[in-house]
């Protein structure tokens, strides 16, 4: 059972440059998010989806889009890269919604921007 | 600023010893409250899970107490190994008209002297 897979792990963009950060779960869970990690800081929520088909704002949008187009799939895009979005994004899913039960996290992929 | 914080932000326990990590909630109306364990370049791992309507709950090695009359939230980690090293992280759920999201504190930088 892999639970959360994040590719790629790590990755150095220019500025002005997109990419897409890819999530798959196999734990057929509805819900899935996407979190930024900064130094010193507190996960902050980007988006967030309740299934497939249906996708939210966090705290933290600006910048990013998501699809979420299978269960087990929710990719992040960066459509023209700043520094400031140079950071650790961690993908994570749960069985119901954040009262629920815990969320399942990836193990990041730590981007730069330059 | 964060609903969720740490009242410390690194500590250092002899191996063998048991280790307490504290975290403060705002929101007196949060129902569900999590750990998670960091390990460098991963991903946040959950260690336990507390409802609002217990004050306590064990699992192995660790204890999560809650004390809801002054919004404050432990770990207790028993017989700490140098496995246990890592950044602890607590979670508060505040529910929202069902848009609930997860509040993180910001860890605590947990370390095993051998």
């Amino acid at each position: 059972n892999a639970g959360v897979t994040q590719t790629p792990k790590f990755r150095i963009l220019k500025i002005g440059q997109s990419m897409t950060l890819q999530c798959t779960q196999d734990m057929n869970h509805n819900y899935m998010y996407w979190y930024r990690q900064d130094p010193g800081m507190g996960l902050k929520l980007i988006y967030y989806s309740v299934g497939a088909g249906i996708t939210d704002k966090g705290e933290v949008p600006n910048g990013y889009n998501v699809s979420r187009s299978t269960t087990e799939d929710f990719p992040l895009r960066l459509e023209l890269a700043a520094p400031s979005q140079t950071s650790v994004y961690f993908c994570a899913s749960s069985y119901g919604q954040p009262g629920v039960g815990p969320q399942h996290f990836g193990d990041g992929t730590r981007l730069s921007i330059l | 600023g964060e609903s969720v914080g740490l009242h410390l932000p690194t500590l250092s326990v002899q191996e063998g010893d048991n280790s307490i990590i504290n975290c403060a909630y705002s929101n007196s109306a949060s129902d569900y409250f999590i750990w998670y364990k960091q390990e460098s370049g991963k991903g946040p791992q959950f260690i336990i899970d507390i409802r609002s309507n217990m004050d306590k709950r064990q699992g192995q090695r660790v204890t999560v107490l809650l004390n809801k009359t002054v919004k404050h939230l432990s770990l207790q980690i028993a017989a700490t190994q140098p496995g246990d090293s890592a950044v602890y992280f607590c979670a508060e759920n505040s529910p929202n008209f069902g848009n609930e999201k997860l509040t993180f504190g910001t860890g605590t930088r947990l370390t095993i002297i051998p």
